[in-house]
């Protein structure tokens, strides 16, 4: 069980824009950066957001981020189909479970 | 361009032991953190130890503390993670990742390898 909470899926229609949440604590999103990864089936996670809201370059400005309090985002604009992935948000949690933490994923399907 | 390549990977019994190597190019090694983060099948994404580029700073997540052990060797540009007591909940697919360093106290992974598989049977 993570301790950053992201809903299992979520889905889209080309063209649409949506949203994923991210939803931890006072100790990891609460006080830390929130980080965003996109993995296809089989092959590694790839960063597309750090420090909240900064795409890597590569990464199209239709990805975007924002935190508020102890809660993230990860937006997508003009969802393609090539958008289709799992998501997960990760920050740095300041328990003494270990730093790193990731969410437990979203699956993004384009309808 | 950075490469990082994980081997090692093995089928194990309940209680064995492995090591895994991740060898990385294409960049200075030795100036960057570096982190084992897994992946169980079907399952979401698992970080599990960060090492210091000079290994003075460890950290484990809890599941796997005190039985696997990460070092590295700068002179090798070699990252490791020695696994003892393994258990079938370490079945996973394990990945070598870089850590940029950018922010203190945050964990940033910027290069991945492909990873190694890891199988514990039941």
């Amino acid at each position: 069980q993570s301790v950053l909470t992201q809903p299992p899926s979520a889905s889209g229609t080309p063209g649409q824009r949506i949203t994923m949440s991210c939803s931890g604590s006072s100790s990891n999103i609460g006080r830390n950066y929130v980080y965003w990864y996109q993995q296809f089936p089989g092959t590694a996670p790839k960063l597309i957001m750090y420090r909240n809201n900064q795409r890597p370059s590569g990464v199209p400005d239709r990805f975007s981020g924002s935190k508020s309090g102890t809660s993230a985002s990860l937006a997508i604009s003009g969802l393609r189909s090539e958008d289709e992935a799992d998501y997960y948000c990760s920050a740095w949690d300041e328990s003494l479970s270990g730093p790193g933490m990731f969410g437990g994923g979203t699956k993004l399907t384009v309808l | 361009e950075v490469q990082l390549v994980e081997s090692g990977g093995a089928l194990v019994q309940t209680g064995g032991s492995l090591r895994l190597s991740c060898t990385a190019s294409g960049f200075m090694f030795s100036t960057y953190g570096m982190n084992w983060v897994r992946q169980a099948p079907g399952k979401g994404l698992e970080w599990i130890s960060y090492i210091s580029s000079s290994s003075t700073t460890i950290f484990y997540a809890d599941a796997v503390r005190g039985r696997f052990i990460i070092s590295r060797d700068n002179a090798r540009n070699a990252l490791y993670l020695q696994m003892n007591s393994l258990r079938v909940e370490d079945t996973a697919v394990y990945y070598c990742a870089r850590d940029t360093g950018r922010d203190r106290n945050n964990i940033e992974l910027d290069y991945w390898g492909r990873g190694t598989l890891v199988t514990v049977p039941s």
